[in-house]
């Protein structure tokens, strides 16, 4: 089982701070790692994927890098609608693939 | 526009079966693979279950096999859990997905959940 280990598990920033979220895989998932976003009482949504594209109608504040076990989301200036949960999911071995725990991006 | 809806959730007792539904609209539904994930409430996300678009693929989560049975019908645009033997552990928000057309296992568009609550 490829274990997907996300950090820091909360993030306080203010809003137009650079937000830099963390998720890091057991063994390699090569570029197969997606970002996602939920905001409280709703579904997620795709952020990024293969590592580094943007989903469509994803602003361009929101950048992925890495491959093989190190990942990075980042968000250049924070807005107001940021501040949710982030989750990384792999599918190097899908199914079933894996999903972080997730990452709480609250405002300071 | 992708659109998802699902249905069918409430409140069942331990043991007992639930059948949820997806109706899709704004593409082609037949071309995509469909996925159910679920959300424990306070928790984080955990895929269940997925079914090609004809239905010869359909692959399972271990915590639901043998108890959950994924189906869809391309008529009706629509997407189905049947879950039986339930457990409190199943109690949680369950999420259609549709999965990338040429990219197996991304989750593209969601829909916006059915609770189901197994609870006596």
């Amino acid at each position: 089982e490829i274990v997907l280990a996300q950090s820091p598990a909360t993030l306080s920033l203010s809003p137009g701070e650079r937000a830099t979220l963390s998720c890091r895989a057991s063994q390699s998932v090569s570029s197969y790692l997606a970002w996602y976003q939920q905001k409280p009482g709703q579904a997620p949504r795709l952020l990024i994927y293969d590592a580094s594209n943007r989903a469509t109608g994803i602003p361009a504040r929101f950048s992925g890098s890495g491959s093989g076990t190190d990942f990075t989301l980042t968000i250049s200036s924070l807005e107001p609608e940021d501040f949710a949960v982030y989750y990384c999911h792999q599918r190097s071995n899908w199914p079933p693939g894996t999903f972080g725990q997730g990452t709480k991006l609250e405002i300071k | 526009q992708v659109q998802l809806v699902e249905s069918g959730g409430g409140l069942v007792k331990p043991g007992g079966s639930l059948r949820l539904s997806c109706e899709a609209s704004g593409f082609t539904f037949s071309d995509y693979y469909m996925t159910w994930v679920r959300q424990a409430p306070g928790k984080g996300l955990e895929w269940v279950s997925y079914l090609s678009g004809g239905s010869s693929n359909i692959y399972y989560a271990d915590s639901v096999k043998g108890r959950f049975t994924i189906s869809r019908d391309n008529a009706k645009n629509s997407l189905y859990l049947q879950m039986s033997t339930l457990r409190a552990e199943d109690t949680a928000v369950y999420y259609c997905a549709r999965l990338g057309r040429w990219r197996p296992g991304l989750f593209d568009y969601w829909g916006q959940g059915t609770l189901v609550t197994v609870s006596s």
